[in-house]
């Protein structure tokens, strides 16, 4: 079975502190993805990567950063951390790059609260 | 711009009726159109996929059609169950992007 692991699953951090989020991936999935979820607006795409220090801006990338050094490992990096951005937080990987008909497995997520 | 969307207000309904559910899309041209269920408090899990030169697919009690002029997909439940409660995402592939979509959801609720 595929495992998208996150590093956390509840999160406290105060305005302006610099935050990491950690995914990791088991099946080398070639494309990753970090998403934010809030009420009444769904799953937006804020950065994904389709290989190894590759990455692109999402529909939200504003006040966030990627990296991805390994293959199996995206991070989504809050420079200062605003109340704004509290949120709960999704990672996933599929395999394959580009329109690709395969599915996309989801880590637990992380509710960031920034207080 | 870019938009998907999906009833934002809740749809509830009777155990042992059909579910349908409307995900409809502007300005995009998939090449893949993706159902998940989403649970409280978890991450979202995959449930079918169809392609753009597909019109139906089916897997078990799951229907999904998808129709590029009309620029709309419905997803069907039958035989509903409580246990089908759950909310359900959209989410388009695009010839243009590497980007993986998602839609705001539909929250369903099945009454006994």
């Amino acid at each position: 079975d595929v495992k998208v692991t996150q590093s956390s699953r509840y999160l406290v951090k105060r305005t302006g502190e610099k935050v990491f989020l950690e995914c990791v991936q088991d099946m080398d999935h070639e494309n990753m993805f970090w998403y934010r979820q809030d009420p009444g607006l769904g799953l937006r795409l804020i950065y994904f990567s389709y290989d190894v220090k590759m990455k692109e801006k999402g529909d939200i990338p504003e006040g966030y950063s990627v990296s991805r050094e390994k293959k199996e490992r995206f991070s989504l990096i809050l420079e200062s951390a605003s109340t704004n951005q509290t949120s709960m937080y999704l990672c996933a990987s599929r395999k394959g790059q580009g329109p690709s008909n395969t599915e996309a497995f989801f880590g637990q997520g992380t509710r960031l609260t920034v207080v | 711009s870019q938009k998907i969307e999906q009833n934002s207000e809740a749809l509830n309904i009777q155990e042992g009726k059909t579910a349908t559910l409307t995900c409809n899309y502007t300005n995009y041209s998939p090449a893949y159109l993706q159902w998940y269920r989403q649970d409280p408090g978890r991450g979202p899990v995959f449930l079918l996929l169809i392609r753009e030169n597909e019109k139906e697919k089916r897997k078990e009690r799951l229907k999904v059609t998808f129709d590029t002029t009309l620029k709309q997909s419905l997803f069907h439940i039958t035989a509903s169950q409580p246990a089908d409660s759950a909310t359900y995402l959209c989410a388009l592939d695009s010839y243009n992007t590497d980007k993986l979509i998602f839609g705001t959801g539909t929250r369903l609720q099945v009454f006994p």
